[in-house]
């Protein structure tokens, strides 16, 4: 069975910290993994998406890294700020899924201590 | 602005009754699908299209229709006989490929009455 896990489902780290969001996913045979934000009671929000033939990508003070052969992929979010408080949420499209569709993990509750 | 609109943000249905959720995009994008998100278990997928009149039953799609009769429309209805509706309701499109993003609008939030 495809599945995705995100663990710690939640994470409290004081101003200034380094963020790490782990996620893991159990078929290597993947097209894409896109990282998300998610604010309560609000859509998603895009944030990286690495593609299968990339090891990471960077978008500012994120940085996503993606390791096929052992199916995790790391979210690393740098000195992080109260604004990052939100859910973070990973998906993976499995090569094998019908229709490109997106397989989520549970997220990861982020709060950030001013 | 270029984006996936969803209305109304908030509905309530009384029991027995369809609702309609409304879920348009401006993107170009060939690709649209309708997740449900309940506390604790994450997104799950409905029903998905990935072309104008053609869509595809996702996971969870008893209780639930679609149409996509233009490529920028996909609204979602959930009829009466969807036995737990309450939930965040999400649209996304993507671009048809392999390595493409997918994008989500602000979700209609469902409550039965």
């Amino acid at each position: 069975k495809q599945e995705v896990t995100q663990i710690p489902a939640a994470l409290s780290v004081p101003e200034g910290e380094n963020l790490v969001l782990n996620c893991s996913f159990t078929d290597s045979a993947i097209y894409n993994l896109q990282w998300f934000r998610q604010d309560p009671g609000k859509g998603l929000t895009s944030l990286l998406l690495i593609q299968s033939s990339q090891r990471e990508q960077t978008s500012g003070r994120l940085n996503a890294s993606l390791d096929k052969s052992s199916g995790r992929s790391t979210l690393y979010i740098a000195a992080s700020q109260p604004g990052d408080s939100a859910t973070y949420l990973c998906a993976v499209v499995f090569k094998k899924a019908a229709g490109n569709k997106l397989t989520f993990g549970g997220g990861t509750r982020v709060l950030v201590k001013p | 602005d270029g984006g996936i609109t969803q209305s109304p943000k908030y509905l309530f249905r009384k029991e027995g009754q369809n609702v309609t959720l409304s879920c348009e995009q401006n993107l170009n994008h060939d690709a649209m699908y309708w997740y449900r998100q309940d506390p604790g278990q994450g997104l799950r997928l409905i029903y998905y299209s990935q072309i104008v009149n053609d869509f595809q039953k996702g996971d969870i799609a008893e209780g639930y229709s679609v149409s996509r009769e233009k490529k920028e429309s996909f609204p979602l209805t959930v009829t009466s006989a969807q036995k737990n509706p309450t939930a965040f309701y999400l649209c996304a499109s993507s671009n048809q490929g392999m390595n493409t993003e997918a994008f989500f609008g602000q979700g209609t939030r469902l409550t039965v009455v």
